[in-house]
């Protein structure tokens, strides 16, 4: 089985660029998750869905939005990107999203913002 | 809100001897507690989780954990390190939401041959 994939492995932008990062996860998994990991702030939720809808979210600007598709496929885009914004970008997926599930990460997009 | 800490950024042990790497967490309501390691310039990957029943949790990799509620601990133990387990460890909590987890700060692990 396929595991959680993520395209593309890195990014580099411009300030003010916008940007989108997509996720594929596991056959049958309808949960998608992403987190945000930078050296200074560790790993940050960004929102999760499931089943196209979205279930919960962090606390990042509206710069920050995401979607999933029917095939339950993620994108997730930022746009008017700044500096900050560099970090490493993982996705996740699990069956259904329950509590007693764990995670499968994808290995990341890395994203450079200059 | 729900909180995890990792009190070590780095531990250091040599290679054969035994390995703890802490975590403590804050919740209301019954804990939901894992733990997941990251090679560098991977992902995380699922080592083991504490959800109910017996304290002493086995998950990957000879990886253990103790769950200890007075202490609100949950630290990972290895009897034996290996230099391969060199890298980062995260503990985590998922949030009676379901949909999100929070993770602790990390703990870089090193094992010198």
């Amino acid at each position: 089985k396929a595991g959680v994939t993520q395209t593309p492995r890195y990014l580099i932008k411009t300030r003010g660029q916008q940007v989108t990062l997509s996720c594929s996860p596991i056959s049958g998994h309808r949960s998608v998750s992403w987190y945000q990991q930078t050296p200074g702030q560790g790993l940050q939720f960004l929102f999760e869905y499931f089943s196209e809808t979205q279930r919960n979210k962090g606390n990042f600007p509206g710069r920050f939005s995401g979607r999933q598709f029917s095939n339950s496929r993620s994108e997730m885009n930022v746009s008017t990107l700044e500096l900050g914004d560099s970090a490493l970008y993982l996705c996740a997926s699990s069956l259904a999203g329950v509590i007693n599930e764990k995670l499968f990460f994808g290995s990341g997009t890395q994203l450079s913002v200059l | 809100a729900q909180s995890v800490a990792q009190p070590e950024d780095q531990v250091n042990v040599a290679e054969g001897n035994p390995l703890t790497v802490k975590c403590t967490y804050s919740v209301s309501g019954n804990p939901y507690l894992f733990w997941y390691v990251q090679y560098p310039n991977r992902g995380l990957q699922f080592l083991l989780k504490y959800i109910t029943g017996d304290n002493l949790v086995k998950g990957s990799y000879g990886f253990e954990a103790e769950f200890n509620k007075s202490q609100t601990s949950f630290h990972l133990k290895k009897p034996s390190a290996l230099v391969s387990d060199s890298a980062l460890y995260f503990c985590a909590v998922r949030d009676a939401n379901a949909g999100k987890s929070t993770f602790g700060d990390g703990t870089t692990l090193t094992v010198k041959p």
